[in-house]
């Protein structure tokens, strides 16, 4: 059974990158699409991006100009940039993994790690 | 206007059943998307409980209860999720998301269910 388990600085300051790493376990990372969603405290989910391992991505208009995604087959993980961060960015970061290899929707999640952006 | 709007709340007896709906933004066509569902319980992350297009073409997730269930109305523009038999742990939040314009999942605000 896949494990996903998110990773980041917890603390940030504003106009700084934060990095985010989702690292997968019991599966391989091949084979799938790998997607970010994110909750600020108390409020509803964004979908961020998703990436498949071949390495194709799309992403969330409003943040497509600050936001990287990224696989490492090699490390089994994925990874996501999110530059010049604001207060806003302030949330519970979700890593997820599509059901199988024939859709892209998030079906397995980690717990989140949350990430919060203050000076 | 928000793509998808859900609802803040509802409020159920235990052994009622319960229609959660999630109307798209004019424009959109319902019969032309999935609408997945995901329950969200406090602390924890989004779990996924279904998506449904169409009486052919849907799927519950993992260990899902059969009494959560998927439809659509037409005439409202919606796609509405079913809790039948509403039990005290069905009480969390539900979203529903859309794969949109071919190129990014959107989610709905999310409706709180209490059950009471």
């Amino acid at each position: 059974q896949v494990r996903l388990q998110e990773s980041g600085p917890g603390l940030v300051k504003p106009s700084e990158t934060v990095t985010l790493t989702c690292t997968v376990s019991g599966d391989s990372i091949a084979n799938y699409y790998w997607t970010w969603i994110r909750q600020p405290p108390g409020k509803g989910l964004e979908w961020i991006a998703l990436v498949h391992h071949g390495g194709s991505t799309n992403c969330n208009p409003s943040l497509k100009s600050r936001v990287t995604i990224s696989v490492d087959p090699s490390k089994n993980h994925f990874s996501l940039k999110l530059a010049s961060v604001t207060p806003a960015d302030t949330a519970v970061y979700f890593c997820a993994r599509s059901r199988s290899s024939t859709v892209t929707f998030p079906f397995s999640w980690g717990p989140g790690t949350l990430i919060t952006v203050a000076s | 206007q928000a793509l998808l709007t859900q609802p803040a709340s509802l409020s159920a007896s235990p052994g009622a059943s319960a229609s959660l709906t999630c109307t798209l933004r004019s424009g959109m066509n319902v019969g032309t998307y999935r609408i997945y569902w995901y329950q969200q319980k406090p602390g924890s992350p989004p779990q996924f409980l279904l998506r449904y297009k169409s009486d052919s073409d849907n799927q519950r997730g993992s260990g899902v209860p059969g009494r959560f269930s998927g439809s659509k109305d037409a005439s409202a523009n919606a796609g509405i999720l079913v809790i039948s038999g509403l039990q005290p742990e069905d009480e969390a939040d539900y979203y529903c998301m859309v794969w949109h314009n071919s190129s990014l999942y959107v989610f709905g605000s999310g409706t709180k269910v209490t059950v009471l």
